[in-house]
């Protein structure tokens, strides 16, 4: 089926570390891919999104490359800040544009100072 | 611009008690909108959805319902609520036709 698979957390750095967070999904097709970030107590915001193969997102120093080959759409920022400490779900869109989207289990960031 | 309000904010109702809460969205219009759960953890549950006045999708059978009166205005309802409908509900829109969706700052529900 169509999936969203998440780097299980939580994930733990130092403040000016580098961030890795994987998603990977499955489709027949070529979705929309998003991140979105929820920072404790409040909704999901819109991180980044990529709506076609090789395509880069980017957004507050976080960026995720919609790699077609590895079905992947990994999350990076090259120094994280404590302020980056959320939790940051991955989501595909489905096959025909306006589908609902399908959201991976979310990971838990935490950046100590 | 856009924006999307929810309430309210946080909600603590008995066992059997009813429920109402509610979801609108200023600035622009016949959006497709959307019910989350997440329960503890942080998982996310698609609960209902509509594309339109009166048009209500459901995701997930349960005791809870929704409805959609106008077109900018969400509600999920449930006539008694259970322990196991504590968490935190979302509300979302997208345009129709687009796949980006635009959450609401949440209601923290707790069943006591």
């Amino acid at each position: 089926g169509n999936s969203v698979t998440q780097m299980e957390g939580p994930v733990t750095l130092s403040e000016e570390a580098f961030l890795t967070i994987n998603c990977t999904y499955t489709a027949t097709g070529y979705p929309s891919l998003f991140w979105y970030v929820q920072y404790p107590g409040e909704g999901l915001q819109l991180l980044l999104k990529a709506t076609k193969a090789d395509d880069k997102g980017s957004n507050k120093g976080f960026e995720a490359t919609y790699r077609k080959e590895t079905t992947s759409f990994h999350l990076e920022k090259g120094s994280v800040q404590v302020s980056d400490s959320a939790v940051y779900f991955c989501a595909r869109g489905g096959e025909t544009s306006g589908s609902r989207l399908t959201f991976g289990e979310g990971t838990q960031l935490t950046v100590n100072p | 611009s856009q924006t999307i309000h929810q309430w309210p904010a946080t909600l603590v109702q008995p066992v059997g008690s009813p429920l109402s809460l509610e979801c609108t969205v200023e600035g622009t219009s016949n959006p497709n909108l959307y019910w989350y759960r997440q329960a503890a953890g942080r998982g996310l549950q698609l609960l209902f959805y509509s594309v339109g006045i009166g048009q209500i999708s459901s995701e997930v059978p349960q005791n809870l319902s929704a409805s959609r009166p106008q077109d900018r205005q969400f509600i999920l309802s449930s006539k008694k609520l259970l322990l196991s409908d504590s968490g935190f509900y979302l509300c979302a829109w997208s345009t129709s036709g687009s796949d980006t969706q635009y959450f609401g700052p949440g209601t923290r529900l707790t069943v006591l």
